[in-house]
């Protein structure tokens, strides 16, 4: 049972707009910033958000995201089957560990 | 360009012990964070443990605090992870990641070693 949660799964085709929640804590998400990953089918995680809405560079702004009181939101716009894979959010705990979402598995149609 | 490969990775039996090892390159080793990640078969990301640049603080997942040591180089520029009293619930891929002193937590991964505890 991961401490934020992620629904497990989510899909879309080609094109359109997909939006992957995460659910925390005051502990976490709620006092903390929220990171996003993405992880591509057999490769490893990929920084793909941090500080709740920053984008390294190179990666596309079709990517967004955002942070509202112990949520956060990723949301991939134009959609694109190489966008196909796991997405992870991911928040410092209070606790003085690291947590992560269960995962969001990201289905291209 | 940031590397991080990580070995060490292999088939233990329950209570068994194994040592795996990162290597950096890249970036100025000494100057970040350092992180263990594992994920199991199937299974999300979980977050096992973190050591401050000189090594000072170190934290580590309830999961695996007093069996797992982490501890790092900063001359030779690797990360370790000691792990001992393995059992089946830390069969995983391991990843090591770099975080920034004010930069972005986990923001290069290694590629990963897989650790299986079976008899």
């Amino acid at each position: 049972q991961s401490v934020l949660t992620q629904p497990p799964s989510a899909s879309g085709t080609p094109g359109q707009r997909v939006t992957i929640s995460c659910s925390g804590g005051s502990s976490n998400i709620g006092s903390h910033a929220v990171n996003w990953y993405q992880q591509l089918p057999g490769a490893a995680p990929k920084l793909l958000i941090y500080v709740n809405h920053q984008r390294p560079s190179g990666v596309p702004d079709r990517f967004s995201a955002s942070k509202s009181g112990t949520s956060a939101s990723l949301a991939i716009s134009g959609l694109q089957s190489e966008d196909e894979g796991d997405y992870y959010c991911a928040a410092w705990d209070e606790a003085l560990n690291w947590v992560f979402g269960g995962g969001t598995k990201l289905t291209v149609l | 360009q940031v590397h991080l490969v990580e070995s060490g990775g292999g088939v233990v039996k329950p209570g068994g012990s194994l040592r795996l090892s990162c290597a950096a390159s890249g970036f100025t080793f000494s100057n970040y964070y350092m992180s263990w990640i594992r994920q199991a078969p199937g299974e999300g990301l979980e977050w096992v443990s973190w050591i401050s640049t000189s090594s000072s603080t170190i934290l580590y997942a309830d999961s695996v605090k007093g069996r797992f040591t982490i501890s790092r180089d900063n001359a030779k520029s690797s990360l370790y992870l000691q792990m001992d009293s393995l059992s089946a619930e830390d069969t995983a891929i391991y990843y090591c990641a770099r975080s920034g002193l004010s930069g972005p937590d986990f923001d290069y991964w290694g590629q990963g070693t897989p650790v299986t505890v079976s008899s």
